[in-house]
């Protein structure tokens, strides 16, 4: 059964800091991995997906690396700003089903 | 990317009734969508898959008879929780599966936070 660890579990950083989650999953035999942003109160909208055959994907100040041998993912975050406060999510799917196994997700603060 | 619309947002229901919420991919067609749970600090829980024009496969431990789910066209996913009680208060998220092309995609709802007084 696969399964996701994140960690940190929270993070407070003052703005400008440069940042990297990072994302563990036992099961290397996957499909892709998503990252997600969750606002409070609020449902996920993705950030950037990884398909199995890539290392890596980058969307303005995000870049995500995917390890697969290694069954590591990390989102790096530059130049962080209030704004990209909120819980970041990893997901991943299994080489035989859509379905995608969450992580607990990190709890980023950043301050002014 | 691909719009997925939630709906209610928010809704408060006495215990005993039965609360529907709708799930719809305003841009693609969904044959399968999945429903999740999720209490405060944790992560997403998968109460089920909800595959157009059949029943849906609920996980280990989740009542299909208290979460009936419904996906009757390729565009709208229904939980509907019955007699609901105070513990099902929660946050639901719906997340439809846009497929074809190069990449296999979840999107994801804005989740419906349910209280249940």
């Amino acid at each position: 059964k696969q399964e996701v660890t994140q960690i940190p579990a929270a993070l407070s950083v003052p703005e400008g800091e440069n940042l990297v989650l990072n994302c563990s999953f036992t099961d290397s035999a996957i499909y892709n991995l998503q990252w997600f942003r969750q606002d409070p109160g609020k449902g996920l909208t993705s950030l950037l997906l990884i398909q199995s055959s890539q290392r890596e994907q980058t969307s303005g100040r995000l870049n995500a690396s995917l390890d697969k041998s290694s069954g590591r993912s990390t989102l790096y975050i530059a130049a962080s700003q209030p704004g990209d406060s909120a819980t970041y999510l990893c997901a991943v799917r299994g080489g035989g089903s859509y379905i995608p196994t969450f992580g607990r997700g990190t709890s980023l603060i950043v301050h002014p | 990317g691909a719009v997925v619309s939630q709906h209610p947002s928010r809704v408060i229901c006495k215990s005993g009734t039965s609360v529907k919420i709708e799930c719809r991919s305003l841009d693609f067609q969904a044959t399968t969508m999945f429903w999740y749970r999720q209490f405060p600090k944790k992560s997403l829980m998968l109460m089920a898959t909800s595959n157009e024009g059949s029943k849906a496969t609920y996980e280990q431990g989740v009542e299909k008879d208290k979460f009936l789910i419904n996906h009757a066209s390729l565009t709208l996913s229904t939980l509907t929780v019955t007699s609901a009680h105070p513990e099902d208060s929660s946050f639901y998220i719906c997340s439809a599966l846009r497929t074809g092309g190069r990449d296999t995609e979840a999107f994801f709802g804005q989740g419906t936070r349910l209280t249940v007084v």
